[in-house]
């Protein structure tokens, strides 16, 4: 089966570091994605891990738990434009088509 | 960004009708992929294509139907729309099934009533 867990909802303030989990049991994997997702707006790609271990780049961070089933997207220095929707996916070992998780809304306040 | 496009953006229906929506890409892109999204649920795959008229179904077909003709043109078809699949739709496309980003559409919002 597939299951992929995210937080509904998290707040964070503005210029502080905020991070988002990710946790999957899939029959398989190659490969887990991060999306960010503007209220009214398509999902755009921030990162991709199918290695262990972080991936930097820029603000955000991804890092990877193949053995833990675990992922988390690290936000820093928050700024309003990222309060948005948060999509962690995964794509299973056939590839093409990804399985999400239901996104984690996050609100960044002043 | 890609170019991919959606249309109609917007659409209200009926109960019973058949709808059709249209997802076009200049990307050259193999690989489309349909997409609803329903609060609650994320982003769930109602069927994808891997070249023309070559296509699957994902984990909420039922209800839908797809074809493609055409390399840049995936349509998805209901064909006796029901309230349940008041959603929104996104397009997606990849130009291989390890890239490693899909690219999506900017979305129709259908409402059936």
């Amino acid at each position: 089966g597939q299951n992929i867990d995210q937080p509904t909802e998290m707040t964070a303030t503005e210029g502080a570091i905020v991070q988002i989990n990710c946790t999957y049991q899939t029959s398989g994997f190659n490969g887990l994605f991060w999306y960010q997702q503007h209220a009214g707006e398509a999902p755009t790609f921030l990162s991709y891990n199918v290695l262990d271990g972080l991936e930097e780049k820029g603000r955000f961070s991804s890092f990877l738990s193949r053995s833990k089933g675990y992922s988390y997207l690290l936000l820093k220095e928050l700024q309003m434009k990222d309060s948005a929707s948060y999509l962690c996916a995964v794509r299973p070992p056939e590839g093409g088509k990804l399985i999400f998780g239901q996104g984690t809304e996050l609100s960044v306040k002043p | 960004d890609a170019g991919i496009t959606q249309s109609p953006r917007h659409k209200v229906t009926e109960t019973g009708t058949p709808v059709t929506l249209r997802c076009h890409q200049t990307e050259n892109h193999r690989y489309m992929y349909w997409y609803r999204q329903d609060p609650g649920h994320g982003l769930r795959l109602i069927h994808y294509s891997y070249g023309v008229k070559d296509t699957d179904k994902g984990e909420v077909s039922d209800g839908y139907s797809v074809s493609r003709s055409k390399t840049e043109d995936f349509l998805l078809t209901l064909e006796s729309a029901t309230s349940s699949q008041t959603s929104v739709y996104f397009c997606a496309i990849s130009e291989t099934p390890d890239m490693n980003e899909q690219y999506f559409g900017p979305g129709t919002r259908l409402t059936v009533t």
